[in-house]
């Protein structure tokens, strides 16, 4: 099992729509999580912390959190074009330095 | 603020040749440095990090190497390229929160392109 998991994609969404990214992670002590954009030829770049349970929003970003489901997600409202990107989820490895990524979801949003 | 400095933008090295990729952090003190290569269309392969000067952890033994010789400067280096060397190579740097362990988000310098022929 992979230490942070996420669905490759392709997901698609309308310009306008709610897109909807989901993440798990295996390590149930874990306590830090991140989302992260990486537009095609560029580096990641840090969109959203969370550290405890429930959700945590940042202009058209909310971040929701389950620590007893093992489940952090991204919700992007009102879905633009130039949100189009692939979405690392980053959970870092308790008790260490190191940060586990995800493979990252891709999303295309459609004008 | 703090900022990350890396170079060169893009590089191509034939096969066998040395490698020098420089990353500089600035606007932070004892910062936790890393490296990540990331192949065309895969994720982050983390390949070392860097908690003080002169302390390197390799994730990956192959034929790469990295040194810290000043506290915001992380220098990746290889004697010899080959040709599975080419990829995206990041550099990162999170805060460093005297706690002995890591619980702050990484950010990333623009990458280097190294392609090798």
């Amino acid at each position: 099992q992979k230490e942070v998991e996420q669905n490759s994609g392709p997901l698609s969404v309308p310009e306008g729509a709610i897109a909807s990214l989901n993440c798990t992670y295996s390590d149930r002590v874990s306590q830090s999580f991140f989302w992260y954009r990486q537009y095609s030829g560029k580096s990641p770049e840090l969109i959203m912390s969370i550290y405890s349970n429930g959700d945590k929003e940042d202009g058209r970003f909310t971040a929701q959190l389950n620590k007893a489901s093992q489940y952090v997600s991204l919700l992007i409202r009102d879905s633009q074009p130039s949100d189009s990107a692939t979405y690392l989820c980053a959970v870092i490895h308790p008790g260490g330095f190191k940060t586990i990524f995800g493979a990252g979801t891709r999303l295309f949003v459609k004008a | 603020s703090q900022t990350i400095h890396q170079w060169p933008a893009t590089l191509v090295q034939p096969v066998g040749s040395p490698l020098s990729l420089e990353c500089t952090v600035e606007g932070t003190s004892n910062p936790n440095l890393y490296w990540y290569r990331q192949a065309a269309g895969r994720g982050l392969q983390l390949l070392f990090y860097s908690v003080g000067i002169g302390q390197i952890s390799s994730e990956v033994p192959q034929n790469l190497s990295a040194s810290r010789p000043q506290d915001r400067q992380f220098i990746l280096s290889s004697k010899k390229l080959l040709l599975s060397d080419s990829g995206f190579y990041l550099c990162a740097w999170s805060d460093d929160m005297g706690l002995g362990y890591s619980n702050q988000p990484q950010h990333f310098g623009d990458g280097t392109r190294l392609s090798i022929l």
